[in-house]
């Protein structure tokens, strides 16, 4: 079955202790991204990949940090964590984004992240 | 920086209603998806809109693109409780970065 998995799907940590979200496709997907959604600011992106080895900082990078070393993975990790980094976040990967037009991008279930 | 408005945040209609909600970008897209949400779950692929004053439709759901690619718009007809949820537009720009509206929540009163 076609999909993205992420994992934890909850977690509940303290400031400062990293983590590391996992996000991982099973459909051959370029591109790959994460997203951050707080109630009332909809969807914003964190970071994005085009491909293994390439990834490029998205509208709330801060605070967060990526890494593309294969193409079905693209975990997000947070060094530091602090509390307004409490969120929902999905992962997200398409066929690509280059012209032609992007392809629809298929969304993980979310990880939901409480930081203390 | 490119910004995409989505109006309004929030609607409730009455089941069997109709439901329009609007999205208004600040620059020229490339292309526009859409997206739907339901309460407690990931974002769903809808349609994608490419052409200049291109509309599609599936069922019950309508969707444009604007002339000058600026704007676009979902309609649904006569709203079903299935309908509930929210409802995303996804704007691409010409640096190819992905920009989301804020989203519509549609409640549907029974």
């Amino acid at each position: 079955e076609a999909q993205v998995t992420q994992n934890p799907r909850y977690l509940i940590t303290v400031t400062g202790k990293k983590l590391t979200v996992t996000c991982s496709q099973n459909m051959n997907h370029e591109y790959m991204s994460w997203y951050r959604q707080d109630p009332g600011l909809g969807l914003r992106q964190i970071y994005y990949s085009m491909n293994v080895e390439v990834t490029d900082k998205g509208d709330v990078p801060e605070g967060y940090k990526v890494s593309r070393k294969e193409k079905r993975n693209f975990p997000l990790i947070l060094e530091s964590p602090s509390p307004n980094q409490t969120s929902l976040y999905f992962c997200a990967s398409s066929l690509g984004t280059g012209h032609p037009p992007f392809y629809e991008q298929y969304f993980g279930p979310g990880t939901r992240l409480t930081v203390t | 920086g490119q910004q995409v408005m989505q109006i309004p945040q929030y609607q409730h209609v009455q089941e069997g209603e109709d439901f329009t909600t609007y999205c208004n970008s600040s620059t020229t897209l490339s292309n526009i998806q859409w997206y739907k949400q339901r309460p407690g779950g990931h974002p769903v692929f809808l349609i994608q809109l490419v052409k200049s004053g291109e509309v599609k439709k599936q069922k019950r759901l309508t969707f444009q693109f604007g002339e000058a690619k600026k704007n676009s718009s979902l309609h649904i007809t006569a709203t079903q409780t299935t309908d509930v949820g929210t409802y995303f537009c996804a704007g691409q720009g010409r640096d190819d970065k992905i920009i989301f509206g804020k989203g519509t929540r549609l409640h549907i009163l029974p």
